[in-house]
């Protein structure tokens, strides 16, 4: 069954250093997403990405973070100077469509992120 | 006007029992209501979803039922049985937002032997 897949697993980063997170969706989906949860917390959306742009992004998303789709098959969330508050875990999703299938997410197990 | 609350934060139940999980939302143009399933370590998994123009769905031992006056939904779990302890996250979206999903808190469910 075709899966969602993340890397790495778990990351530890000092403060201020940049992070990339990578995710490889699910070959046929179209719409690409990343959430986020903290220990214990929901999980919470972060951005969502459509041919090649960003369609809509919720205010945790800022200028620090960033998503590229760089090669046809990778979809990687960057955040460029990390803070203590980004601890979490990061999932990526992908769906194969909008309309009657709005809300068939796929996601992946996840990317810990330690901020130190 | 875009939270979803769920109810309980934890919950144990009994081999055989049934469980119930409850949501309630306050945007009125949410029209797409799913659960998700996270097993520890995992990502959610979509359980179950319902769209407002009916009152109850069931798959298997799942069940949702949809109150769309009250602006509730819950999850029932029927003869739970200890590998549905999980957490379960209910959600909502507005069909067209790109998947946008606004979650509930979670519940933790712990079925006992």
């Amino acid at each position: 069954e075709p899966e969602v897949t993340q890397t790495p697993s778990h990351q530890v980063t000092q403060m201020g250093q940049e992070v990339i997170l990578r995710c490889v969706p699910i070959s046929n989906h179209l719409y690409f997403y990343w959430y986020r949860q903290i220990l214990g917390q929901k999980v919470e959306f972060l951005v969502s990405f459509y041919n090649n742009e960003i369609s809509e992004k919720s205010e945790i998303f800022d200028d620090q973070f960033s998503v590229e789709r760089p090669d046809g098959s990778n979809f990687t969330l960057k955040i460029r100077s990390t803070k203590l508050e980004d601890s979490a875990m990061y999932f990526c999703a992908s769906s194969k469509r909008q309309g009657l299938d709005t809300g068939e997410l796929f996601f992946g197990e996840g990317s810990r992120l330690t901020v130190l | 006007q875009q939270q979803v609350k769920q109810s309980p934060q934890s919950l144990i139940v009994q081999k055989g029992g049934i469980s119930i999980i409850n949501c309630a939302y306050e945007n009125t143009a949410f029209d797409y209501f799913p659960w998700y399933q996270q097993f520890p370590g995992k990502g959610p998994a979509l359980l179950i979803a319902i769209r407002p123009d009916v009152s109850e769905k069931k798959e298997g031992r799942f069940t949702i039922s949809f109150n769309k006056s009250a602006k509730q939904f819950s999850l029932h779990i029927m003869d739970s049985q200890p590998g549905d302890s999980a957490t379960y996250f209910c959600a909502a979206s507005i069909t067209g937002t790109a998947s946008k999903l606004t979650f509930g808190t979670g519940t933790r469910l712990q079925v006992t032997l």
